[in-house]
């Protein structure tokens, strides 16, 4: 059973950073690209950064890019987004999704829960 | 960059209607890749159609999915109870991954 965990959301202040990461398992994590999406409370589904099985691809949506950077570590079967120069607008419900292919160009096939991430002083 | 415009923003509909759903976009998605998925509150989206129009694993056959070019459709032929929900459709052919507004199915 294909299972994806996040962890490292909480509270936060502006300007500050953040470490989330996406526990894999029930499939062979270096066989598929991997995703970030994000959902603002009561708002719709926003793709956040997306890297290929390998990590020789990877991309970002604007409104993060320069800020945050995905990583992943296919020995720990982990995705990872360090998320730095944190605003209000980054508040969100950030969740981790497998891609049904291994170079970002296919669906997003599973889904985590979700970890959210609250940005305010 | 590829915007999705989803239509209408919300749909009141009885128990065994029919459910249109349109997704409008912005320039021609490359090779029909594009997907929609189904998101119930507290819960992750999950897929329910692929390239356009092929069903995922699971996905009752009462769902269909159809168009290409800028135009999409999804249809639920007769709504179940469990298909009241959230729909959103996406581009997969180029980056970014957009994702449409979304549309609201509700019980009338």
């Amino acid at each position: 059973e294909v299972q994806l965990v996040e962890s490292g959301g909480g509270l936060v202040q502006p300007g500050r950073s953040l470490r989330l990461s996406c526990a894999a398992s029930g499939f062979t994590f270096d066989d598929y690209a991997m995703h970030w999406v994000r959902q603002a409370p009561g708002k719709g589904l926003e793709w956040v950064s997306g890297i290929s099985w390998n990590s020789g691809s990877i991309g970002y949506a604007d409104s993060v890019k320069g800020r945050f950077t995905i990583s992943r570590d296919n020995a720990k079967n982990s995705l990872y987004l360090q998320m730095n120069s944190l605003r209000a607008e980054d508040t969100a419900l950030y969740y981790c999704a497998k891609d049904s292919g291994y170079d970002m160009a296919a669906v997003f096939d599973y889904w985590g829960q979700g970890t959210l991430v609250t940005v305010s002083s | 960059e590829i915007v999705l415009t989803q239509s209408p923003g919300t749909l009141s509909l009885s128990p065994g209607e029919r459910a249109t759903l349109s997704c409008r976009a912005s320039q021609s998605v490359s090779s029909s890749y594009l997907a929609w998925y189904q998101q119930k509150p507290g819960q992750a989206p999950r897929l329910l159609i692929y390239g356009a129009s092929s069903r995922a694993t699971g996905i009752p056959d009462r769902f269909s999915g159809s168009g290409s070019g800028t135009d999409f459709t999804l249809t639920i032929s007769r709504l179940e109870p469990e298909d009241f929900a959230v729909y959103y459709c996406q581009q997969y052919g180029s980056s970014p991954r957009a994702f449409g507004g979304g549309t609201k199915v509700e019980i009338k």
